[in-house]
């Protein structure tokens, strides 16, 4: 199953509303993830059956969908979220990412 | 706390097998899946392979037949060998585990370990 995440970069002020899409050529239900990676880190999950919150995770960060189109949603940018953003599917194999989206400082 | 660390050589030879170790603590490998993902600036992140302590094991077939995952319960270890290696194998290579069943997403995921292909 292909991830097609858009956009693959957006500039964004502190504050601003951040919206990250994510279309998958197959219908994966809810089987569906949201990571977030800094430099030099590893990933960390964020949202986790498409719209539930990793625990810790604040609450500025929503996620939505299902079957094939999915959303993930900043309500409000904090410095400390400019980061690359990567979708994933679970519901078939092989797993599979989107190639990340690239969240920076306007 | 949960943590798991990459370990193993971080140069090998193109032909050859790159051998990686996962030690995990703070979780008992027989209560989890776990999974190996790379990272490489040309392919983005990609899924290895998963195993579960009864034997259930997957591989993503663009590396089936190369690759080999196994864990060793006593050790709360899993491993990765990856033969034949070439220089499209340079990646940041990270031992994860799965949230719940195979279909869980990763919670926890290694620090990561950069292998590079070269002779």
């Amino acid at each position: 199953i292909q991830l097609t995440q858009s956009p693959s970069s957006l500039s964004a002020s502190v504050g601003d509303r951040v919206t990250i899409t994510c279309r998958a050529s197959q219908g994966v239900s809810n089987y569906f993830a949201w990571y977030q990676q800094k430099p030099g880190k590893a990933p960390q999950l964020l949202i986790y059956a498409a719209s539930t919150l990793q625990s810790g995770v604040p609450s500025r960060f929503s996620g939505s969908g299902s079957g094939t189109d999915f959303t993930l949603t900043i309500s409000s940018l904090q410095p400390e979220d400019f980061a690359t953003y990567y979708c994933q599917q679970l519901g078939s194999y092989p797993r599979t990412f989107g190639q990340g989206t690239k969240v920076d400082i306007k | 706390q949960v943590q798991l660390q990459e370990s193993g050589p971080r140069l090998v030879r193109p032909s050859e097998t790159l051998s990686l170790t996962c030690t995990v603590s703070g979780s008992s490998i027989t209560t989890y899946y776990w999974s190996w993902i790379r990272q490489s600036p040309g392919k983005g992140l990609e899924w290895i392979a998963y195993i579960y302590h009864t034997g259930n094991i997957d591989y993503n077939p663009s590396l089936k037949g190369r690759v080999t995952i196994s864990l060793d319960t006593s050790r709360n270890q899993f491993y990765l060998r990856l033969s034949s290696v070439t220089a499209a194998d340079t990646a940041v290579y990270y031992c994860v585990r799965h949230k719940s069943s195979d279909k869980g997403s990763y919670d926890q995921w290694g620090q990561g370990t950069l292998v590079t292909v070269s002779s």
